[in-house]
């Protein structure tokens, strides 16, 4: 069964350091999301992507991150100067085109563990 | 924007029991989907399920889209089955894609 994948699953950097975390979406999805957690808490929105451009983001995606689908496969989010308060779980997820009806579901990747030191 | 809302909050039960938890949602939905988060992390889609009812093994989903609920059933619950369950939904009609979580139900399971 396809699945998204992402790497590193765990990665420890320094404040201020920037870090690359990259997903792999599932082969026939148009759209692309991340989405971080926390410990302890929910999982927050932070960006979507469609058509290679960002189609929503949050309040928690400022400056500091970007996305990029650097080829045909792979779907990327920047850091570019890391704060603790960036230590999460961050997650990679995909979708199908909209359907008729306007539904879709969200596949989710493994997740990547970025603690910042 | 729209609020979920997970009870209960914290779940625990001997090996064999069943369960319900739910999730209410305040606003109408094209999208509504159940996760397991297992203790590693992993977000597992357990049902896409803006309305109607689905089973899958001992699991069974039902949302009801015009009284804004669902509920997720977990029978004769194993050890595995511990972990927190989250419940995300997307709103009918907006033209953002993203999905709004609620805070989860954490279910422990005892042997």
């Amino acid at each position: 069964e396809p699945e998204v994948t992402q790497t590193p699953s765990h990665q420890v950097t320094q404040m201020g350091q920037e870090v690359i975390l990259r997903c792999v979406p599932i082969s026939n999805h148009l759209y692309f999301y991340w989405y971080r957690q926390i410990l302890g808490q929910k999982v927050e929105f932070l960006v979507s992507f469609y058509n290679n451009e960002i189609s929503e983001k949050s309040e928690i995606f400022d400056d500091q991150f970007s996305v990029e689908r650097p080829d045909g496969s792979n779907f990327t989010l920047k850091i570019r100067s890391t704060k603790l308060e960036d230590s999460a779980m961050y997650f990679c997820a995909s979708s199908e085109a909209l359907r008729r009806t306007g539904a879709y579901e969200q596949y989710f990747g493994p997740g990547t563990r970025l603690t910042v030191t | 924007g729209i609020q979920v809302e997970q009870s209960p909050p914290d779940l625990i039960l001997q090996e064999g029991a069943n369960s319900t938890l739910r999730c209410n949602f305040s606003d109408s939905v094209n999208n509504l989907q159940w996760f397991h988060q297992n203790p590693w992390g992993q977000l597992i889609n357990l049902f896409y399920i803006p309305s109607g009812t689905k089973q899958n093994g001992r699991l069974s989903a039902t949302t009801v889209a015009t009284e804004r609920y669902s509920l997720l059933y977990i029978s004769s619950s194993q050890t595995t089955d511990s972990g927190v369950y989250f419940c995300a939904v997307a709103v009918r009609y907006s033209s953002a894609s993203k999905i709004i979580f609620g805070s989860g139900t954490r279910l422990s399971i005892r042997p």
